[in-house]
């Protein structure tokens, strides 16, 4: 079967660094999004990884390495705004979007 | 703003009604899709439309009938719906149903609840 793992939730200190760890295991792979989703609200694009390494785009930073099929999101220098769920999905090899159940981020002053 | 629109953005019905979700974008895409998100749960993919033609039903209950009768309208039709579907019902839009960059612009949902 198909499955994208991610923690549950995090807690982070504003000011900080926090990472976002997603593995999965796809029938096949065309790329890997992260979405952040504020509670009510729809989920908004962050980032797009299909080839190995770093995508960075200001604050937001997301990795990664087809072969240990792991990503994962890097936020630096926290802000309250943050707080949110942030969701890893997999696109497979049917370029369908394979999601995960999404980390609630929790940013504390 | 996203360029997606959902209506109603709240609905509760009863197990025997029979309603419609709506969802319109205004970005030109060709592709339309309907999503359920339970609490704590993974995205669902419902349906997929491209250029108008279904080209993917995830086993979905009959009770949910999708209805595309262009590629900006996108509708939900609900009939003798059960309490487990109770959830948020998310339409998303893209260029195109696979390749490339494709990113998927959501609209905020509509929050459904069976009694």
């Amino acid at each position: 079967g198909q499955n994208i793992d991610q923690p549950t939730e995090m807690t982070a200190t504003e000011g900080a660094i926090v990472q976002i760890n997603c593995t999965y295991q796809t029938s096949g792979f065309n790329g890997l999004f992260w979405y952040q989703q504020h509670a009510g609200e729809a989920p908004t694009f962050l980032s797009y990884n299909v080839l190995d390494g770093l995508e960075e785009k200001g604050r937001f930073s997301s990795f990664l390495s087809r072969s240990k099929g792991y990503s994962y999101l890097l936020l630096k220098e926290l802000q309250m705004k943050d707080s949110a769920s942030y969701l890893c999905a997999v696109r497979d090899s049917n370029y369908q979007l394979i999601w995960g159940a999404g980390t609630k981020l929790i940013i504390k002053p | 703003e996203t360029g997606v629109t959902q209506t109603p953005r709240h609905l509760v019905m009863g197990m025997t009604n029979k309603k419609s979700l709506k969802c319109e974008q205004h970005l030109g895409h060709n592709a339309m899709y309907w999503y359920k998100q339970s609490a704590k749960k993974p995205l669902e993919l419902m349906f997929v439309y491209s250029l108008e033609e279904r080209v993917e039903n995830n086993s979905v209950p009959s009770r949910f009938s999708p209805e595309c009768p262009n590629s900006s309208h996108l509708f939900l039709h609900l009939h003798t719906l059960q309490p487990e579907d109770s959830a948020l019902y998310l339409c998303a839009s893209s260029q195109d149903s696979a390749g490339g960059y494709n990113e998927q612009f959501f609209g905020p949902g509509t929050r459904l609840t069976v009694l």
